[in-house]
């Protein structure tokens, strides 16, 4: 069974630019979650969907960003226009239920954002 | 405000010795915390938690203490094996918030033959 997948694994773009990342959780997986490290700090929440309804974006850091989710299959996460302080690495991960044990909980191995 | 902190950034220790990793938390309505590994270029993987009602719990080679009257948690690693070099994430998690973790800042463990 393939595990969580993103893409692309790293993407270098100037200031001002649009970068959107891809996440494709495990098959049957109804919660994907999106999380992000910046310059070796913590992994910090930015949103919860279930299927394709956003349950908590309190996460999210301006309106720069963009998350979505049509169908309730991958989601894309846009940032648009890209600021210099967003460099880091964006996990994505699937739960097939909103997590009770969080052992349940898989990440992909990371989309890593860097910003010139 | 930083609700879970690991305050070593990083930590060597000789194969074949006990690793021990800190973790303090604020918020004492935590009802899980858990301890993930993380590898270079990949994801973080879960290693081992533990509920709030609980003091400990062991998985083979490693154990997780939980103090709630300090608000601190550690993780040992018994014995130590080159392979456990990763970062270590603490993170902790309410069942009211529908799977959002709140993790620490990671401590990078490097495990020496």
């Amino acid at each position: 069974e393939a595990g969580v997948t993103q893409f692309p694994s790293h993407s270098v773009i100037e200031k001002g630019q649009t970068v959107t990342l891809r996440c494709d959780p495990i098959s049957g997986h109804d919660n994907l979650y999106w999380y992000r490290r910046v310059m070796g700090k913590e992994i910090k929440f930015l949103l919860h969907f279930v299927k394709e309804s956003k349950q908590d974006e309190s996460g999210m850091p301006n309106n720069r960003f963009l998350a979505e989710r049509t169908g309730g299959t991958y989601s894309t996460l846009k940032v648009q226009p890209a600021e210099l302080e967003d460099s880091g690495v964006y996990f994505c991960a699937s739960s097939l239920q909103t997590v009770v044990n969080p052992g349940e909980l898989f990440f992909g191995e990371g989309s890593r954002l860097t910003v010139l | 405000d930083q609700q879970v902190k690991q305050n070593s950034p990083s930590l060597s220790v000789q194969e074949g010795r006990i690793s021990i990793l800190n973790c303090d938390y604020t918020n004492s309505m935590f009802d899980y915390f858990l301890w993930y590994k993380k590898y270079p270029a990949e994801g973080p993987t879960f290693l081992i938690s533990i509920s709030s009602i609980k003091d400990k719990n062991e998985d083979g080679r490693f154990t997780v203490f939980l103090n709630k009257s300090a608000k601190h948690l550690s993780l040992h690693i018994v014995p130590s094996q080159p392979g456990d070099s990763a970062v270590y994430f603490c993170a902790a998690y309410n069942y009211n918030q529908g799977g959002k973790l709140i993790f620490g800042q990671g401590t990078e463990l490097s495990v020496k033959p």
